[in-house]
């Protein structure tokens, strides 16, 4: 069956860099996603990583997929207290389904 | 409007009332999604819609739970009987699928439901 799985809770302190972990079940993912959920806010896209890519940088943020662990991370350079936000990891099984993790809610100290 | 947009954002109701909940997803989309995010399940599938297939109900969690979505547009997630356990942030998203596309699923704010 489908199902990822992620870390519940991380704290850095301002200027670290963040690491947040994801592991999932389905071999068959096309695309996978980091999504970003601030306080009351909705969740709105972060990143995404093609299932033949291995890495994918954007700015401060930098993706590894490890397709062979089925193992996903996002890391988050020089973590400011703005980036406090639950981030949430997903993965686009066969079709249009998209399923997600329970979140890692990011905590960062100034 | 430009983004997803749901209704009510909330609603308090008595234990055992039936809810209906609405989205309206972004002009063009064909898929729909409805996802539930409560404290310690995290985000989790209920069902999604693309244009004209057979709906994926797979994530639906009991058969209080249906939705429908109208001329490929509007959806509604009804729940009857509402249980304590179904309060809840109901999450709506759409997205277009086409060829090549990331597949990105733009999301509303969600409802809030409460069960007394």
């Amino acid at each position: 069956g489908e199902d990822v799985e992620q870390s519940l809770f991380l704290s850095v302190r301002e200027g670290d860099s963040s690491v947040i972990n994801c592991t999932y079940t389905d071999s068959s993912s096309t695309y996978l996603y980091w999504y970003k959920q601030e306080p009351g806010a909705g969740l709105q896209l972060l990143t995404y990583i093609f299932s033949n890519m291995d890495m994918k940088q954007d700015q401060r943020l930098t993706v590894l997929l490890n397709k062979k662990d089925k193992h996903l991370s996002l890391r988050i350079a020089d973590t400011q207290t703005g980036d406090s936000a639950i981030y949430f990891c997903a993965e686009r099984t066969g079709g249009f389904k998209t399923i997600f993790g329970a979140g890692t809610r990011l905590f960062v100290k100034a | 409007g430009a983004g997803v947009s749901q209704s009510p954002s909330n609603k308090v109701t008595e234990k055992g009332k039936d809810v209906e909940l609405r989205c309206d997803p972004i002009s063009g989309h064909t898929a729909l999604y409805w996802y539930r995010q409560s404290l310690g399940q995290g985000l989790e599938f209920l069902i999604y819609f693309q244009g004209n297939s057979a709906p994926d109900k797979s994530g639906l969690p009991s058969d209080r739970f249906s939705a429908e979505r109208t001329g490929g547009s509007v959806s509604t997630l009804t729940i009857q009987r509402t249980q304590q356990e179904d309060s809840a942030v109901y999450l709506c998203a759409s997205s277009f699928f086409q060829g090549g596309d990331t597949g990105e699923l733009f999301f509303g704010e969600g409802s809030r439901l409460t069960v007394l």
